[in-house]
């Protein structure tokens, strides 16, 4: 059981936009930045976006990633096939013992 | 231009240690701000952070593994050493290591302290590990 929640699964159309959500608590998401990592089935995770909405050079704008309170989201559009992968958001967990790096369970993306 | 490649054995017996190292390029483990971690994914599952070193010698632990993982640098060969312990056929995942960046400053945790936000932005292509049962 992952200690960030995302929906299994998520699907649209070619040019349709997606919404991925990724739920945390006050130790983790409400008090830190997050990220979010693309990873086609094989490879390594990719860095799509970071501190909550950054994106790193390469990366094109149709990826975006918000955060409110204890919730981050990342939203895709204009979809494209290329972008089926899945989808992980991550943070720090922190308490007054010591920090650790979290993920999501993992959102995975479907192009119809 | 940031690389890391993950090096190992692809079979490990039960109750032996794994050992994995990191080899990297692009950057030097002596720069302040910089890290490298370790992180894995069982097959079919989610990502799992095991651990992280900093330039300056500090080590995170996940909180799960900590009493069987030990993380080293070696600033000279531009190598992190993994070392997991009492492997178990549980074990069995793609081996990632990561470069890991200082974001921004800014306030956060538990006690609202400013800190660095620090976040791993390369990855090697992984390495995997099989223990049988």
């Amino acid at each position: 059981q992952s200690v960030l929640t995302q929906p299994p699964s998520v699907s649209a159309a070619p040019g349709q936009k997606v919404t991925i959500s990724c739920s945390g608590s006050s130790s983790n998401i409400g008090n830190n930045y997050v990220c979010w990592y693309q990873q086609v089935p094989g490879t390594a995770p990719k860095l799509l976006i970071y501190e909550n909405n950054k994106r790193p050079s390469g990366i094109p704008d149709r990826f975006s990633g918000s955060k409110f309170d204890m919730s981050a989201t990342l939203d895709i559009t204009g979809l494209q096939t290329g972008d089926e992968a899945s989808y992980y958001c991550g943070t720090w967990d922190s308490s007054l013992s010591g920090s650790w790096w979290v993920f999501g369970g993992g959102t995975k993306l479907t192009v119809l | 231009q940031i690389t890391l490649k993950e090096s190992g054995p692809t079979l490990v017996k039960p109750t032996q240690t794994l050992t994995l190292t990191c080899t990297f390029s692009g950057f030097s483990l002596s720069t302040s701000g910089v890290g490298v971690g370790w992180l894995r994914q069982p097959p079919g599952k989610a990502l799992e952070w095991l651990t992280l070193i900093y330039w300056d010698d500090d080590a995170r632990y996940s909180p799960f593994l900590r009493s069987r993982l030990t993380i080293t640098k070696d600033t000279s060969k531009n190598q992190v050493v993994l070392r997991m312990t009492n492997m178990d056929p549980v074990d069995t995942a793609t081996y990632f290591c990561a470069h890991i960046q200082r974001g921004s400053y800014h306030k956060g945790g538990p006690l609202g302290n400013y800190y660095y936000f620090y976040y791993m932005d390369v990855w090697g292509k992984g390495t995997t590990v099989t223990v049988p049962s």
